[in-house]
């Protein structure tokens, strides 16, 4: 069974940094690009990150490129996103989710239960 | 490119048929998935490549379209349906998802 467990969510304050992780397991971690996707609350889902299986390619939407960083550990089999100059913006429920890749199309089959982001003073 | 989900609620009883409809700014072939989520839940990937559905998710929901235009149908809607359901489209960066409609319980 695909589980993934986040953990790292807390309280930071405007301009600071954290790191959240996805623990994986049930399925061989470094065949599948992750992503992170978050949800602030009471509002809809925003695709943040993505990273190839072996690590080699990242992406990111516009209003995080340069502040976050996804990256991964097959040999831990867990995935993070370290994130600096946090805004109000940021505040959100961050899950991690596995990549299913068919015809071209790459969707979200497994997602953790999420970790909370708050942004404030 | 946009997605963009209407309505952004329905209200509907048990039994009903409910259909959720997505666009998209620009063609993307049938790169399309759909998606339930539950309050405090993760969302679950219900259909994916716009008209295939993943395993285990029951034979009621059904999607279709290509191109810009892609429609998800629930066939007697059942109480465990009630959710709030979002398009992604698959494909380009950034991946993007609908705004989300609301099933409620009329």
């Amino acid at each position: 069974e695909v589980q993934l467990l986040e953990s790292g969510g807390g309280l930071v304050q405007p301009g600071g940094s954290l790191r959240v992780s996805c623990a994986a397991s049930g399925f061989t971690f470094s065949n599948y690009a992750m992503a992170w996707v978050r949800q602030p609350p009471g509002k809809g889902l925003e695709w943040v990150s993505t990273i190839s299986g072996n690590g080699d390619e990242t992406y990111y939407t516009d209003s995080v490129r340069g502040r976050f960083t996804i990256s991964r550990d097959n040999s831990k089999n867990t995935l993070y996103l370290q994130m600096n100059s946090l805004g109000a913006d940021d505040t959100a429920v961050y899950f991690c989710a596995q990549q299913y890749y068919y015809d071209s199309g790459k969707y979200y089959i497994s997602w953790g239960q999420g970790t909370l982001v708050t942004v404030s003073s | 490119i946009q997605v963009t989900q209407s309505p952004s609620s329905v209200s509907a009883s048990v039994g009903d048929r409910v259909t959720i409809t997505c666009r998209a700014s620009q063609g993307i072939s049938t790169w399309l998935g759909w998606y339930q989520q539950k309050p405090g839940k993760p969302p679950k990937l219900l259909i994916y490549a716009a008209s295939s559905l993943q395993s285990g998710v029951p034979s009621r929901f059904s999607g279709s379209g290509s191109g810009t235009d892609f429609t998800l149908t629930i066939n007697s809607l059942q109480p465990e349906d009630f959710a709030t359901y979002y398009c992604q489209q698959a494909n380009h960066f950034p991946r993007t998802f609908g705004q989300g409609t609301k099933v409620e319980i009329k």
